[in-house]
């Protein structure tokens, strides 16, 4: 079964440092997203992305954070000057299309580690 | 500000009995009603969706929706060791488009044999 895919699985950064987040979504997938959770919290939404722009963005996704499809493939999540707080699990989705019936499915995810 | 609430549990069956897991949301005009199982430490692994009101099956789980009530629940027969994780109720508000999930805090599920 075709899956999403995240790269690395555990990052560590310090404080003040640019990471990049990867995820390949499944192949025919047209929407990207991505969602936090911090260690026993709810999963949070951060970012939705189609047709190569921002569909969608919630308040934790400021000047801090960029999004980026670079190839035919990949989608990124660029967090500049990390902070200890940006400590969490990070997770992409993807969905066929957007639609009431559409079910969103989930990467593993990339433990960020802020230092 | 659009809530899913969710009692975190843990709820305790044994195995073999149904498990009710239970959310409530208050965006009135949400759309769509998801239900995903996550494993400590793993990613929500979707289980079902149900965006009409009633009942849907799949194998042994069963949605049930009741939008008046603003209420949606996940009923697991035969509960199996297995099916001990946290269950997240997500929702997709009415914002104009499909864009995102709300998820709830999740209800923890323990069956013990």
């Amino acid at each position: 079964e075709p899956e999403v895919t995240q790269t690395p699985s555990h990052q560590v950064t310090q404080m003040g440092q640019e990471v990049i987040l990867r995820c390949v979504p499944i192949s025919n997938h047209l929407y990207f997203y991505w969602y936090r959770q911090i260690l026993g919290q709810k999963v949070e939404f951060l970012v939705s992305f189609y047709n190569n722009e921002i569909s969608e963005k919630s308040e934790i996704f400021d000047d801090q954070f960029s999004v980026e499809r670079p190839d035919g493939s990949n989608f990124t999540l660029k967090i500049r000057s990390t902070k200890l707080e940006d400590s969490a699990m990070y997770f992409c989705a993807s969905s066929e299309w957007a639609g009431e019936s559409q079910p969103q499915h989930f990467g593993d995810g990339t433990r960020l580690s802020i230092l | 500000q659009k809530e899913v609430e969710q009692n975190s549990g843990p709820l305790s069956v044994p195995e073999g009995a149904i498990a009710s897991l239970n959310c409530t949301y208050s965006d009135r005009g949400s759309q769509s009603f998801f239900w995903y199982r996550q494993y400590s430490g793993k990613s929500p692994e979707l289980i079902m969706f149900i965006y009409s009101n009633g009942d849907k099956e799949d194998g042994r789980f069963t949605a049930q929706l009741n939008k008046a009530s603003q209420y949606v629940s996940l009923l697991i027969r035969d509960s199996q060791p297995s099916d001990s994780a946290t269950y997240l109720c997500a929702v997709i508000p009415f914002s104009g488009g499909y864009n995102k999930l709300i998820f709830g805090a999740g209800t923890r599920l323990a069956v013990h044999p």
